[in-house]
């Protein structure tokens, strides 16, 4: 079955960069795209990023200056990289399938920015 | 960017009335419009893509409809387990966007 499944670190110091890591099963890569979300607590959804099946990219513009989305098809996996992090940047981090809507989700991986 | 704006921001009902869920967006987004259901401390789930499109597992009491600006989500007599948040998504411009989400209480 289709699974998508959140890693990476709990809590990152401001200013520093973020990596986090999706790994996926049930579907290829090469066939589907990958997004992320994210939710700051009590909040509301925000796209980041998204890899599409072919290997291209989009970037949240708001954000597009310090994110970097990248794939390893080998792995199953897909990688996000966000630096200069802030306390805003506390939330909730999902990969889902899709991107143009999302049909299945990580469980999520909460970041906590703080020092 | 597009914005899309849900409302009403809290809907009280109690179990067995239908309901409409409203999501209007800042230009014309044809049928670019996705629905996701989330409940507390879990992920979204996708209930209609499309505007109308119906996603397999998903009860037929969901129903989306709209186009354009305009986009409804129904919710033919609603179940004890559909008392969550529910957010509007549009893919019709590379930068997609979410509502700020419907509340769905129990009254």
């Amino acid at each position: 079955q289709v699974q998508l499944k959140e890693s990476g670190p709990g809590l990152v110091q401001p200013s520093r960069t973020l990596s986090l890591t999706c790994t996926v099963s049930g579907f290829s890569l090469t066939s589907y795209g990958v997004s992320w979300v994210r939710q700051p607590p009590g909040k509301g959804l925000e796209w980041i990023a998204a890899i599409w099946s072919g290997g291209s990219t989009d970037y949240n513009s708001a954000l597009k200056s310090r994110l970097s989305i990248s794939r390893d098809t080998s792995k199953s996996q897909v990688l996000l990289k966000m630096n200069s992090l802030q306390t805003e940047d506390t939330a909730m981090y999902f990969c889902a399938r899709g991107a143009y809507y999302f049909d299945y989700w990580g469980q999520g991986v909460m970041v906590t920015v703080s020092s | 960017n597009i914005v899309l704006t849900q409302s009403p921001a809290t809907l009280s009902v109690t179990p067995g009335e239908s309901v409409s869920l409203s999501c209007r967006a800042s230009q014309s987004i044809s049928t670019s419009i996705h629905w996701y259901q989330q409940k507390s401390n879990e992920s979204p789930r996708l209930l209609i893509k499309y505007a109308s499109q119906s996603i397999s597992g998903i009860p037929s009491r969901f129903s989306g409809s709209g186009s354009g600006t305009d986009f409804t989500l129904s919710i033919n007599r609603v179940e004890s387990e559909d008392f969550s948040i529910y957010y509007c998504q549009q893919s019709y411009s590379s930068l997609y966007t979410f509502g700020a989400g419907t509340k769905l209480e129990l009254k």
